[in-house]
């Protein structure tokens, strides 16, 4: 079955420590990928996707993501977070003709100290 | 401003009682879906739509209806709410009509509780 599953549901850092949230999907067709952010009380934003090209995408906010087929990885990272960060990040794989259905990982939660 | 709208964003109603969840876009976008939100779980999809009078089931459709008559407009119906159905629900739009090769853009979600 596709599923998309996130490393970690809880993550705790302080700000300026550096951020890498694991994400995997299982599909083995044509993918595009998601990194998405709610923010405490507040809808779904995009952070920054991945259709095709260059594997290492740039989003919002100092974001970016890698993607690594041989891996089926869409891993998020930020070289160092801030308390504004403080948010629950889905990651969330598309397959192609799969009537547009977004399959969503569990969530992260991500929580920075000030 | 491009926006995809749901209304009401809060409610509390009972077992039984029908209720509906109006999402509107102003994006004309072609392709627009319900998601429900559950801790643990993340975004499942309810329903989706290509195009207008065209509509058919995600994952989790039971208990739920939806519409498509008009390109901007796609309500979610709950004919007969149950506490199952107890839920942060996010409603999607986006561009193509497969859905699958544009970004999904959501409308700020809807917190129903059912007693």
């Amino acid at each position: 079955a596709q599923s998309v599953s996130q490393h970690n549901h809880h993550v705790i850092l302080s700000e300026a420590a550096s951020l890498e949230l694991g994400c995997n999907y299982s599909y083995g067709g044509t993918v595009n990928l998601f990194w998405y952010v709610q923010y405490p009380g507040q809808h779904l934003q995009l952070l920054l996707k991945y259709f095709s090209g260059d594997p290492l995408v740039k989003g919002i906010k100092g974001f970016e993501a890698e993607f690594i087929k041989s891996k089926f990885s869409f891993n998020l990272r930020k070289p160092s977070v801030q308390w504004s960060d403080t948010a629950e990040y889905f990651c969330a794989a598309l397959p192609y003709n799969q009537g547009g259905k977004l399959i969503f990982g569990q969530g992260t939660e991500l929580s920075v100290k000030p | 401003e491009a926006q995809v709208t749901q209304n009401p964003r809060y409610l509390i109603t009972v077992t039984g009682k029908k209720l509906t969840v109006t999402c509107s876009q102003n994006m004309n976008h072609e392709y627009m879906s319900w998601y429900r939100q559950d801790p643990g779980l993340g975004l499942r999809q309810i329903y989706y739509s290509m195009n207008v009078e065209a509509t058919d089931k995600g994952d989790v459709p039971e208990g739920y209806k939806v519409s498509r008559k008009e390109k901007r407009n796609f309500p979610l119906i709950l004919e007969s709410p149950s506490p199952n159905q107890t839920s942060l629900y996010f409603c999607a739009s986006s561009l193509s009509p497969s859905g699958s090769t544009d970004t999904q853009y959501f409308g700020p979600g809807t917190r129903l509780t059912v007693l």
